[in-house]
């Protein structure tokens, strides 16, 4: 079975500052990696997806993560804060003919400081 | 209107009473799921269903059932509602071909606090 790790449940960067989310997964067969994240009162929204193309993947807003397999990480980063950032972040796994189930990470709430 | 809907958005119930929760979408998408999400815990699947005539248990089954009336309806029952049942309640879709394959599309939410 597949799980995902997020080191810290909070993260807090300062307006300007470099943003990085940790992700940790876990797989037996070669997985695809997804950052979500969730406003407040709101659905989760992807930002990004790997698939077993390009390691490096740019998403929304900004955000970008690289799959390193040596390492088992798929981290989330973004060069420069912005106080809409602020959210809770969620990153997940799936296996290839999985049906799309997707395993979360327990998330890391990201706050954002002038 | 939002791709995939949700209702009711907020509910406040009483332990023994039977709840349901109701999920509908205009994507399209033959693949829908349940989810529950725990602060601190992230989220946890409850049941999916590839098709209308398919339907099977996530990780955390116990205490609820599901209905797929039809492709765009999917719904959630807790047929006893308890304490523990308190969480926000996720339902998502997918579509396994094209440029959307592997993504879920999440409906905003269904806050459920039994008491």
């Amino acid at each position: 079975a597949q799980s995902v790790t997020q080191l810290g449940s909070h993260v807090s960067v300062s307006e300007g500052a470099l943003v990085l989310l940790r992700c940790n997964y876990s797989s037996s067969v070669p997985p695809y990696l997804f950052w979500y994240v969730q406003y407040p009162n709101q659905g989760l929204q992807l930002l990004l997806k790997y698939t077993s193309a390009a390691t490096l993947v740019k998403g929304i807003n900004g955000f970008e993560a690289e799959f390193k397999k040596s390492e088992t990480s798929f981290h989330l980063t973004k060069p420069s804060a912005h106080m809409s950032d602020a959210a809770e972040y969620f990153c997940a796994v799936s296996v290839p003919g999985g049906g799309n189930k997707l395993t979360f990470g327990t998330g890391t709430q990201l706050k954002v400081e002038l | 209107d939002a791709d995939v809907t949700q209702t009711p958005r907020n509910r406040i119930t009483k332990t023994g009473k039977r709840i349901m929760l109701e999920c509908s979408q205009t994507k399209g998408h033959d693949r829908m799921y349940w989810y529950r999400q725990d602060p601190g815990l992230g989220l946890r699947l409850i049941y999916y269903s590839f098709d209308v005539k398919d339907i099977n248990k996530g990780e955390i089954s116990d205490g609820y059932s599901v209905s797929r009336q039809a492709q765009a309806k999917f719904s959630l029952s807790l047929e006893s509602a308890i304490p523990n049942q308190t969480a926000l309640y996720f339902c998502a879709t997918s579509d396994p071909r094209g440029s959307g394959a592997n993504v879920l599309t999440f409906g905003a939410g269904s806050r459920l606090t039994v008491l």
